[in-house]
């Protein structure tokens, strides 16, 4: 069965660096493009990143794009996301997601992050 | 890149039907049939229930259905069982951004 399986979340001070790792399992990884989408506490989903099966393609929300780096390791059947100058409203539950054409068809559990002082 | 807009909350009792609106612009929801919608329980991941305007996943009851008319998809939930009341949130390919989703539907089964 598909299995997402997200790790490295944590509380970390404004302005610093996180990475988000996620482990695929129960499906060829390599065939699926990917997302990030988080939820902040008590809020809606809200879409972060994606990236295509093969890694060449990637595109990113308003609000993370340029601070956020998604990628992939299709060796390791492993989804990154790189998180850098973070920000208060950055904490969430980051989910990962395989992505089926337009929707996403199965998401993991997430990893909390908490941007904080 | 705004979400797309959902009544905050929308409620019926056991056995009705009720219909959670999604509304976008001609970027995403009116110009894609890519509209897909979402359940989420409390303290659970999302679970995909429609995708590509009115189609099921398999294992999702026929209770649930999808349509679209312009640039406002819906999300209609006939015979109302308990364990129906949720989250929904729906979903479109946008143009710019690839994908964005509304800002949520409290579903109260009273």
């Amino acid at each position: 069965q598909v299995q997402l399986i997200e790790s490295g979340g944590g509380v970390v001070q404004p302005g610093r660096s996180l990475r988000l790792s996620c482990a695929a399992s129960g499906f060829g990884f390599s065939y699926y493009d990917m997302h990030w989408v988080r939820q902040a506490p008590g809020k809606g989903l809200e879409w972060v990143a994606i990236i295509s099966f093969d890694g060449n393609n990637k595109y990113y929300g308003d609000s993370v794009r340029g601070r956020f780096t998604i990628s992939r390791d299709n060796s390791k059947n492993t989804l990154f996301l790189q998180m850098n100058s973070l920000r208060a409203e950055d904490t969430a539950l980051y989910y990962c997601a395989r992505a089926g054409d337009a929707y996403i068809d199965y998401w993991g559990q997430g990893t909390l992050v908490t941007v904080s002082s | 890149q705004s979400a797309l807009t959902q009544p905050a909350s929308v409620s019926g009792s056991p056995g009705q039907s009720i219909t959670i609106s999604c509304t976008g612009t001609s970027s995403d929801v009116g110009g894609y049939n890519y509209v897909s919608w979402y359940q989420q329980h409390p303290g659970k991941a999302p679970k995909l229930m429609i995708y590509d305007v009115t189609n099921r996943p398999s294992g999702v009851s026929n209770r649930f259905s999808g349509s679209k008319s312009g640039n406002t998809a819906s999300l209609t939930i006939s015979g109302l069982q308990a364990e129906d009341e949720a989250h929904y949130y729906c979903s479109s390919y946008a143009t710019r951004t690839t994908m964005v989703f509304g800002g949520g539907t409290k579903l109260t089964v009273l």
